[in-house]
């Protein structure tokens, strides 16, 4: 199985700071790497897939970028409305396994 | 619109099983496989297993083996997750998720989640 870890943790930060999350796979899952932002008690909301390319509706602060082994996710302007909790996941193969997810607060 | 709508929530008691279900509207059903994800309280996501509506395989996690079941039925466009033997750990909400292949298998659609209490 392949394990996914994502650092930090967990992230405090300003509005307008620039954000960057990494997420770490185990083996090669090429471009397999999505990013969901999830809110409090809200289901996860997919961000970027295939790595890097933006999903429809997303703003374009939202990057992301990597492939193989490391990835990033980048958030170029904190608004308040980002604070959230964000999870990596790879989708190369099953099991579909999710990073342990950054909780994004308000410094 | 596209959109996956869930069960409601659930309580039950350990050693007995729950039934989920989620019904998938504005897209061809049969097109895209869907997954089932679960969220304990205050912890991370845990993927289950995947099904594919149109034949209906599945793909169950090692720690899921044994104990669930994902079904479908395409008259009504629905799909079903079945957890036997439930435990207090099993308490958790549990989401159906859309994969879209031209994402690379990305979960582009999700249901509202399901919240499935287990307690004597």
């Amino acid at each position: 199985d392949i394990q996914m870890t994502q650092s930090p943790s967990s992230l405090s930060a300003s509005v307008g700071d620039r954000v960057t999350i990494t997420c770490r796979a185990s083996q090669s899952i090429s471009s397999y790497l999505n990013w969901y932002q999830q809110k409090p008690g809200k289901a996860p909301k997919l961000l970027i897939y295939a790595a890097s390319s933006l999903q429809s509706g997303v703003p374009s602060r939202f990057s992301g970028s990597g492939s193989g082994t490391d990835f990033t996710l980048t958030i170029s302007s904190l608004q308040p409305e980002d604070f959230a909790t964000y999870y990596c996941q790879q989708s190369y193969s099953t099991p579909h396994s999710f990073g342990q997810g950054t909780k994004l607060e308000i410094k | 619109q596209v959109q996956l709508v869930q069960s409601g929530a659930e309580v039950k008691k350990p050693g007995a099983s729950v039934k989920v279900s989620c019904k998938a509207s504005g897209y061809t059903f049969t097109s895209y496989y869907m997954h089932w994800v679960r969220q304990a309280p205050g912890q991370g996501l845990e993927w289950m297993g995947i099904i594919n509506p149109s034949g209906g395989s599945t793909s169950y996690a090692q720690k899921f083996q044994g104990r669930v079941t994902m079904t479908r039925d395409t008259s009504t466009s629905t799909v079903y997750m079945e957890l036997s033997s439930l435990r207090s750990e099993d308490t958790a909400v549990y989401y159906c998720a859309r994969a879209n292949w031209g994402s690379l298998g990305a979960f582009d659609i999700w249901g509202q989640g399901t919240m499935v209490t287990v307690s004597s």
